[in-house]
């Protein structure tokens, strides 16, 4: 089953705010992916986080790996219409990524 | 070019009947993988293959059998479709196992079962 949880669901952000999106495992992970599915399109990676506490930022993007090893947070600042998707997380596991259930995300102009 | 391509992007048929999904990698990958995704966005993965050999297979009923004539292609096949079956189904490629790296997902195929 579905080992790594996201919540929020949903996020509806006012441009130009920040949001925090969350991902959540009971077991330790290995590595911990990130990936962004625009409405109509398919998944795209965004980055991947593999040591403990590591944090990783992507122009607005700010990626975090927890120091357990056990949650991860994707935070983005100044939200632009463009930020418009289903952000997922993604547990990698021997030939096996595993995808949290997403956080979409709307954004009011 | 594009690194993952999948046929047909829709289709839409009658239950009961069998259909095929193609998928072509160029991207020297040895992992494929095929994943279906439902109406409420949750991607569950179905089979992975490695070197044209299965690694994965997630408790996927039998009526969808995948097949991998050489590393770059990873077919599906369904027979007897059901209404179930309805969603997008994706294909991908990594390099190595899901460890080395990223993912690289088709377009996806939207399958409609009436």
């Amino acid at each position: 089953g579905q080992q790594v949880m996201q919540i929020p669901q949903y996020q509806h952000v006012q441009e130009g705010e920040d949001f925090t999106t969350y991902c959540n495992s009971s077991t330790t992970l290995s590595n911990i992916q990130w990936y962004k599915q625009r409405p109509g399109g398919h998944p795209v990676f965004l980055i991947q986080l593999v040591k403990s506490g590591e944090v990783k930022k992507q122009k607005r993007l700010t990626f975090q790996f927890g120091e357990a090893k056990k949650n991860s947070s994707l935070h983005i600042t100044a939200t632009q219409t463009t930020d418009v998707g289903t952000y997922f997380c993604v547990e990698a596991n021997d030939y096996k990524l595993s995808f949290g259930a997403g956080t979409t995300v709307t954004v009011r102009a | 070019d594009t690194a993952v391509s999948q046929t047909p992007k829709y289709l839409v048929t009658q239950m009961g009947n069998d259909k095929s999904i193609k998928c072509e990698q160029n991207l020297g990958h040895d992992t494929m993988y095929w994943y279906k995704q439902d109406s409420k966005k949750f991607l569950k993965i179905m089979f992975s293959y490695n070197n044209k050999e299965l690694i994965i297979n997630e408790t996927v009923p039998n009526r969808f059998s995948p097949k991998s004539p050489d590393k770059a292609h990873l077919n599906l096949h369904i027979n007897s479709l059901e209404l179930g079956d309805s969603a997008v189904y994706f294909c991908a490629s990594s390099q190595v196992g899901a460890l080395a790296g990223e993912l690289f997902f088709g377009e996806g195929s939207r399958l409609t079962v009436l």
